[in-house]
């Protein structure tokens, strides 16, 4: 079955450490995204991409870094510079920037 | 700048009756409309969209939503929730960017939630 992959399911970090969360999507989709959620606070855009190679930075990118070589992968790594990176991450994809967004499961991270 | 407003954090319903969230939205020109829901724990899914055409849409799950330009709202209904539909229910508005100098629909801005909870 097409879908996207999130990992790992939990995570968690250790003050001053990067981490990095997986997003694998099969669909063949062009445009891949990265969301925040805090409870009350709804989804907040981290980073987004269109096509390989590109990437824009979205709302709340500061304390973010991504990558996006392929065009199923598009990795998000929480630097040592997030200073509350507590939070549930979503990515999702779509054809084409214009198409409704499919979304993975979900990553929570944690900080130890 | 586009934003999302969804008035109601919190919502209780009686399973068979029925349901309507309301979601109102600001933005400068034909938006891009979504209905997501969010089980506890999982990601989101798609229950219907609307880009053009007939205002009344309808979804998955027996769920419909009316664009209503005069009043920037996308209200999302169902006639007889059931005791599945409790979840968290986004709405979402698409936004403008620039791809390659023309201008495209991708970023979306999304609402608070909605929580839905459904008594037996």
């Amino acid at each position: 079955d097409g879908g996207i992959t999130q990992s790992p399911k939990y995570l968690f970090r250790k003050e001053g450490q990067n981490v990095t969360l997986s997003c694998e999507q099969n669909l063949n989709h062009d445009a891949m995204y990265w969301y925040r959620q805090d409870p009350g606070q709804g989804l907040r855009l981290i980073y987004y991409s269109q096509i390989v190679n590109d990437f824009q930075k979205g709302d709340i990118a500061e304390g973010y870094s991504v990558s996006r070589e392929k065009k199923e992968s598009f990795p998000l790594t929480v630097t040592s510079a997030q200073k509350n990176p507590t939070a549930f991450y979503l990515c999702a994809s779509s054809v084409t920037v214009n198409q409704p967004q499919h979304f993975g499961d979900g990553t929570r991270l944690s900080i130890l | 700048a586009q934003s999302v407003t969804q008035p109601d954090i919190h919502i209780t319903v009686s399973e068979g009756a029925s349901l309507e969230l309301r979601c109102n939205y600001s933005y400068g020109a034909t938006p891009y409309l979504f209905w997501y829901v969010q089980s506890p724990g999982q990601g989101l899914q798609l229950l219907l969209k609307y880009f053009s055409g007939d205002t009344l849409v309808q979804g998955i799950k027996g769920f419909e939503a009316e664009f209503k330009r005069s009043q920037s709202s996308f209200n999302l209904r169902k006639p007889s929730v059931h005791w599945s539909d409790a979840a968290e229910y986004f709405c979402a508005v698409g936004g403008q960017v620039r791809a390659g100098g023309g201008t495209s629909y991708g970023k979306l801005t999304f609402g608070q939630g909605t929580i839905l909870t459904v008594h037996p």
